[in-house]
């Protein structure tokens, strides 16, 4: 059973397009998190959701929305892709607790 | 502002003890926790310390000091499968709300 997921898993397009990708967990959390790791592995936070209201909004261009329909779904959606947005974005959960469960990654390459 | 520093990277010999170092500077400090990442995989959760000591769980042990700002994960009776990435995060109170601010990471190469 998959705690959190993540789809895509990789997802290739071109610059300009609009991509979504979509994360759900099923530990009944009630924070969930993105983040961004470029190609230095340096994982830096993106978003977060508390109970579908938005906590944590870092210094993301407006071109990424994050939505959250309900406390157990999280996602991301890109506008207008730049070279630079090339990374994997891991989506997270946790509870009040310190841990947080990571999703597998979604590995996006803008050409 | 907040900032952690790590070696980026470590090399031991299978069976040996390494020592992972992370120092740090933040406001609204709450604890470290630790993460372990292979290539291609997801971070998974090692250890969290909020108060100063050493915590541990089965070959890795976390210690923490509060007071120098700085604590390190201790991996004993290396196995070839604890190669991979090592990260530092510190939990704290920053801009309203609690964030995990990830260090940039120590490579760790277990050789036979």
């Amino acid at each position: 059973d998959t705690a959190v997921s993540q789809t895509p898993k990789y997802l290739v397009t071109q610059m300009g397009n609009d991509k979504s990708i979509k994360c759900e967990q099923n530990l009944g959390h009630d924070t969930m998190y993105w983040y961004k790791q470029d190609s230095k592995k340096f994982l830096k936070i993106m978003f977060s959701y508390n109970n579908k209201e938005l906590i944590i909004n870092e210094t993301v261009p407006n071109r990424f929305s994050p939505k959250s329909p309900d406390k157990a779904h999280l996602n991301l959606h890109i506008n207008s892709l730049e070279l630079g947005d090339s990374a994997v974005y891991f989506c997270a959960s946790s509870h009040v607790s310190n841990e947080q469960f990571f999703g597998p990654g979604t590995r996006l390459t803008v050409l | 502002g907040q900032s952690l520093e790590q070696p980026s990277e470590v090399t031991a010999v299978e069976g040996a003890i390494v020592q992972i170092n992370c120092t740090y500077q933040t406001s609204g400090f709450y604890g470290l926790s630790w993460y372990q990442q292979h290539d291609g995989g997801a971070p998974t959760f090692l250890s969290y310390n909020a108060l100063d000591g050493l915590e541990e769980t089965g070959r890795f042990s976390s210690f923490l000091s509060r007071s120098d700002s700085y604590g390190y994960l201790l991996l004993q009776e290396l196995q070839m499968k604890d190669s991979a990435s090592y990260f530092c995060a510190v939990r704290g109170w920053m801009d309203s709300s609690y964030k995990l601010i990830f260090g940039s990471g120590t490579r760790l190469l277990v050789r036979p």
